[in-house]
């Protein structure tokens, strides 16, 4: 089973719009966290938004948010007024435990959003 | 600027060859790891190093070997270079306490071409 799912490939949003961009993970773990990054072309991954599993409020960087429904097991990133900048592919990751100290993270496929003028 | 630079930013190997790559981590940040990311799919795990140690690994061949300095620098090293080794490969560095360092910074990345 894919322990990070991202089921939008490709996404188009509007400038100044706001677009949501899906993530669902898969953990038995009690303690874990959920990261989104953003990746230009250029290939650097840029952190944008941490979410731990104890964290009762939403995490929110700027015009970044994360909408965490533990239940459903969902850690959606909310953008809100897209700006062209904004284009370039998303990546949902989640760090599980810290047995033996080993930190790994998964990421899932990706969502390649442009945003149109 | 996440503080992790790698070297060389952009590199063409001959299969069969070996490769060396370069990370320095952030200050502070004490646990390092190599990700390898294909065209068009997420990044992958290859190993953590914490206080010099490897302390987790991916599914990759032992081939793929690293190093971790006392000034928290790393090496990834790839011998018998395959064509499928090709891809960006990134290090990421954290801070290595329960209660603090959430965010894992992520360098540019380095472009390894194999043909």
């Amino acid at each position: 089973a894919q322990k990070i799912t991202q089921t939008q490939p490709g996404m188009f949003v509007q400038e100044k719009e706001a677009v949501t961009l899906d993530c669902t993970y898969d953990t038995s773990d009690q303690s874990y966290g959920l990261f989104w990054y953003k990746q230009p072309s250029s290939g650097e991954m840029i952190f944008l938004i941490y979410q731990g599993s104890y964290d009762e409020q939403n995490a929110t960087e700027g015009r970044y948010s994360l909408n965490f429904q533990k239940a459903r097991k969902s850690a959606n990133l909310v953008i809100s007024a897209s700006q062209l900048g904004d284009s370039a592919m998303y990546f949902c990751a989640m760090r599980e435990g810290w047995v033996g100290g080993y930190q790994k993270v998964t990421f899932g496929t990706g969502t390649k959003l442009q945003v149109i003028p | 600027e996440t503080g992790v630079t790698q070297s060389p930013t952009h590199l063409i190997k001959t299969r069969g060859q070996q490769v060396t790559l370069r990370c320095s981590s952030q200050s502070g940040h004490n646990t390092v790891s190599w990700y390898q990311q294909a065209l068009g799919q997420g990044p992958q795990f290859i190993f953590q190093y914490y206080r010099e140690e490897e302390n987790g690994r991916g599914n990759f061949p032992p081939r793929f070997s690293g190093l971790q300095f006392p000034n928290y620098s790393s090496e990834l090293n790839v011998n018998a270079l395959e064509l499928d080794d090709s891809a960006l490969y990134l290090c990421a560095s954290s801070f290595r306490d329960r209660g603090r360092g959430n965010t894992i910074y992520f360098g540019e990345g380095s472009w390894l071409t194999v043909v």
